[in-house]
């Protein structure tokens, strides 16, 4: 079975730091995903990991632990248009479907 | 824009009613990939389709179908509708039938009174 946890919410203001966890159990591993998703938007791509260890992206960074399960997605130097939904998912070895976790509700404020 | 297209935008129908959403791929993709999200379940996996063939089913009820034509454009049947299954439904498409990047496309809202 596929089980991906991460925070509800989480609040920042514009021009920190914030990091965003996942933890994940899947049958079988074949990498695991960041999409960022506004609200009644697509969910858009935002980083794959499927080795150890950091990715890093611009702004945003992904890190992943197989050992784990686990990972984040950093987000630097926040700005008002990063609040949004960031979903984790992890692809197991059924078909390689994504498989989501409820998403992460960033606000950023002033 | 991700170069997936779906149609309708929108559709509101009634109980019991049956529909049909349409999705085509980006050019050159072979894997179409179906998605439901609800305001309490978030996204869910419902099927995916490579290159015609049935690739993998998720949580998809008996009365919800789906196919991918020789064109590689998909449709996906939601029959004897409840008022549960309204929900965006998000059909992506990836290169081939591996681990990579998905393309969503901008969902269809369907609303069931």
């Amino acid at each position: 079975g596929q089980n991906i946890d991460q925070p509800t919410e989480m609040t920042a203001t514009e021009g920190a730091i914030v990091q965003i966890n996942c933890t994940y159990q899947t049958s079988g591993f074949n990498g695991l995903f960041w999409y960022q998703q506004h609200a009644g938007e697509a969910p858009t791509f935002l980083s794959y990991n499927v080795l150890d260890g950091l990715e890093e992206k611009g702004r945003f960074s992904s890190f992943l632990s197989r050992s784990k399960g686990y990972s984040y997605l950093l987000l630097k130097e926040l700005q008002m248009k990063d609040s949004a939904s960031y979903l984790c998912a992890a692809v197991g070895n059924s078909g390689y479907a994504l498989n989501f976790g409820k998403g992460t509700s960033l606000l950023v404020t002033p | 824009d991700s170069g997936v297209t779906q149609t309708p935008k929108h559709l509101i129908t009634a109980t019991g009613q049956r529909v049909t959403l349409r999705c085509s791929p980006r050019s050159g993709d072979l894997s179409v990939y179906w998605y439901q999200q609800s305001l309490d379940q978030g996204l869910q996996f419902l099927i995916q389709y490579y290159n015609g063939e049935e690739r993998a089913k998720g949580n998809i009820l008996e009365r919800f179908s789906a196919q991918q034509f020789p064109d590689l454009h998909s449709e996906l049947n939601l029959s004897s509708l409840e008022l549960g299954d309204s929900a965006l439904y998000f059909c992506a498409s990836s290169p081939a039938r591996g681990s990579d990047e998905q393309f969503f496309g901008p969902g269809t809202r369907l609303t069931v009174l």
